[in-house]
């Protein structure tokens, strides 16, 4: 299975601050059809996962321009340009390149 | 608008079996490929089963001769049959939409808990 590693683990982050998140992935993820399927999801405490970015880069419909997702092959970063409040949660990278389907271990973001 | 919601989870003894129904609305399941997917508590997401449009199915290795995924085209609704259960399929089940091999997970009910003890 293809091991999705995130760096941090916790991210203790000053309101209006940016904030960094790597994903590291022990195979590339480019598919066979030159597409990366690296998928970014936010988790708020006590609800369910939300999906931000999917395709490396893409943000999702309503999804605040302060997210934005970068990287290639096997490193990947979510970064947040501006930390609000309503951003705290735990945050996953997921591949859907290479059954099966895996998951980073989240990263979670507090406020300071 | 498109929903998921996920039920049927409860309190069931190891050994025991349980199915799960993700009703959908504002989109046809059978048009969609469709997942599986928990989270034990306090711990992260792992993907568990998955159905496409075309009916092909596949498991976690974790699951797979325990569970069955399928999907019920009259009702909108997606099914996860859970047999032999073990403690450590103790979770928070979710159903989760692909729109296409390309979209992945996109939308998400608001999941269905599972506790398997004695």
């Amino acid at each position: 299975d293809v091991v999705m590693t995130q760096s941090p683990l916790s991210l203790p982050v000053t309101l209006g601050q940016p904030a960094s998140i790597s994903c590291r992935s022990s195979q590339s993820l480019v598919d066979s059809d030159g597409n990366t399927y690296l998928n970014w999801f936010q988790q708020r405490p006590g609800q369910s996962p939300r999906r931000l970015i999917y395709k490396v880069s893409n943000r999702d419909s309503g999804v605040p321009d302060r997210f934005s997702g970068s990287g290639s092959g096997t490193d990947f970063t979510l970064k947040i340009s501006r930390v609000e409040a309503e951003d705290i949660g735990v945050y996953y990278c997921m591949q859907g390149t290479h059954w099966p389907k895996t998951f980073g271990q989240g990263t979670k973001l507090e406020i300071k | 608008e498109v929903q998921l919601v996920e039920s049927g989870g409860g309190l069931i003894q190891p050994g025991g079996s349980l199915r799960l129904s993700c009703a959908a609305s504002g989109f046809t399941v059978s048009r969609n490929h469709m997942n599986w997917v928990r989270q034990a508590p306090g711990k992260g997401l792992e993907w568990v089963s998955l159905i496409y449009s075309g009916g092909s199915t596949y498991y976690a290795d974790s699951v797979r001769g325990r569970f069955t995924i399928s999907r019920d085209n009259s009702k909108n609704t997606l099914y996860l049959q859970m047999n032999s259960l073990r403690a450590e399929d103790t979770a928070v089940y979710y159903c989760a939409r692909d729109p296409d091999y390309s979209n992945q997970f996109d939308y998400w009910g608001q999941g269905t808990l599972v506790t398997v003890s004695s």
